[in-house]
């Protein structure tokens, strides 16, 4: 049974540029999660993605945009790339929302680095 | 706005040694709590999760506790191995369904 996969692993890219980062959630699960880890910090929800639709946002901004497909794997897009958008981008898989006390399953993460 | 602090910020010990890690958060309106491990550059690894109607959860060595009204979160580990080494993060689940995280506890076992 695969857990969550993300890919790519790692990934530098300069200022302005755009990126995608994808997910795939672990098996039976439908709702993704993505988070941004900067150095020395915990993860900040960026947002989550249940039935193909955006659900939860926290604040982040337009810039960072996300996908879901119908097989429930997701992409997590950031334009414009910014220095300070460097950072560890994990995605987390569970249930339906509203299933209080389900434990998220993350991946192992995305290292994006911005020169 | 929910906020989540951990104290110490890192903490070294020798191995065999039982030890506790701190976890304060602001808002007591949570689903649940969660224990997380990541290692250097690595993922989050779920350790323990505490439903908010429960005031413990145990694994192995590890032991978490839950006061809700007073915003704490405990998490015991007993007898130290240098294969604990890593950084521990504490987080909360809100009714919005997404996780508030600390920015954890650095924690080396001297062998």
């Amino acid at each position: 049974d695969a857990g969550v996969t993300q890919s790519p692993t790692h990934l530098i890219k300069t200022r302005g540029q755009q990126v995608t980062l994808r997910c795939s959630p672990k098996s039976g699960h439908d709702t993704v999660s993505w988070y941004q880890q900067a150095l020395g910090q915990g993860p900040q929800f960026i947002f989550q993605y249940y039935e193909e639709e955006e659900r939860q946002r926290g604040n982040f901004p337009d810039r960072f945009s996300g996908h879901q497909y119908p097989n429930y794997s997701s992409e997590l897009n950031v334009n414009a790339l910014l220095l300070g958008d460097s950072a560890l981008y994990l995605c987390a898989s569970s249930l339906a929302p509203g299933l209080a006390g389900d434990t998220q399953y993350f991946g192992p993460g995305t290292r994006l680095t911005v020169l | 706005k929910q906020e989540v602090t951990q104290i110490p910020a890192a903490l070294s010990v020798p191995e065999g040694e039982n030890l506790v890690l701190n976890c304060s958060f602001t808002d007591s309106a949570i689903y649940n709590l969660q224990w997380f491990r990541q290692d250097p550059g690595k993922g989050l690894t779920s350790l323990l999760l505490i439903q908010s109607s429960q005031r413990e959860q145990t694994s192995g060595r590890l032991n978490a506790s839950l006061d809700k009204s007073s915003g704490r979160s405990t998490l015991y580990i007993a007898a130290s191995q240098p294969g604990d080494s890593a950084t521990y993060l504490c987080a909360v689940q809100t009714g919005a369904n997404n996780l508030f995280f600390g920015t954890g506890t650095r924690l080396t076992v001297i062998p």
